[in-house]
């Protein structure tokens, strides 16, 4: 059963520029979350999708930041018109149930944005 | 979520028990424990969780207090590879969207 999937794993992108990220979950998830890391600072949690739906993004940025987990094919997190402080990795998880206080979240790789 | 509390770092040797603690003494009836890890360049990994009984599974036990104010995370025989961030989260039964809350977490340093 192959993990959490993310590609790029490392993208560079100059300031101006669009970043798409995207995330495959496990086989059979259909909850995603996504969360960032910025340099030398802890994991942040951005937003958390279903299949076609936004459930609680009260992590993403107000601006240039969107999410989508359509019915096929992976979750892109989408980040428009980059700026140097949107350098940093950004990991993706998925979960067998969203609200379920007991059920783990696996992890990708994360995608490393580097904004130059 | 409630808060959580754990030392900056701590030190082991390998092949030595580690034991890391974690305060949370708002802990409320419903919120389950749970503990992550991230190794250097890595995302994070799901360690154990549990709600008020210890808890062992293949990669390490969690042991609770009686009155749930903290809890141990207990890697019984340290290695190299368990050099890592390890995190200490409460997540609400109810009320809750399921996203997880890191603190600072603690640094292992495991030497040889």
């Amino acid at each position: 059963n192959a993990g959490v999937m993310q590609n790029p794993r490392h993208l560079v992108r100059r300031r101006g520029q669009e970043a798409r990220l995207r995330c495959s979950p496990m086989k059979g998830h259909s909850h995603v979350y996504w969360y960032r890391q910025l340099p030398e600072e802890g994991l942040k949690f951005m937003v958390y999708l279903q299949k076609e739906n936004i459930i609680d993004e009260s992590g993403m940025p107000k601006e240039r930041f969107s999410a989508e987990f359509p019915k096929e094919g992976p979750s892109i997190l989408r980040i428009q018109q980059v700026v140097r402080g949107d350098s940093a990795a950004y990991f993706c998880a998925s979960s067998l149930a969203g609200t379920g206080f007991s059920y783990e979240q696996y992890f990708g790789p994360g995608t490393r944005l580097t904004v130059t | 979520d409630a808060k959580t509390t754990q030392p900056n770092s701590m030190e082991s040797n390998e092949e030595e028990p580690v034991h890391l603690p974690c305060n949370h003494s708002t802990i409320s009836g419903t919120d389950y424990i749970h503990w992550y890890r991230q190794l250097p360049s890595q995302g994070p990994e799901y360690v154990i969780h549990g709600l008020t009984s210890n808890v062992n599974n293949r990669m390490a036990s969690l042991a609770i207090a009686e009155d749930r104010k903290s809890s141990t995370l207990i890697l019984h025989r340290a290695t190299l590879r368990d050099a890592a961030v390890y995190y200490c989260i409460l997540r609400a039964s109810s009320g809750n969207t399921g996203k997880l809350i890191f603190g600072q977490g603690t640094t292992l340093q495991v030497k040889p």
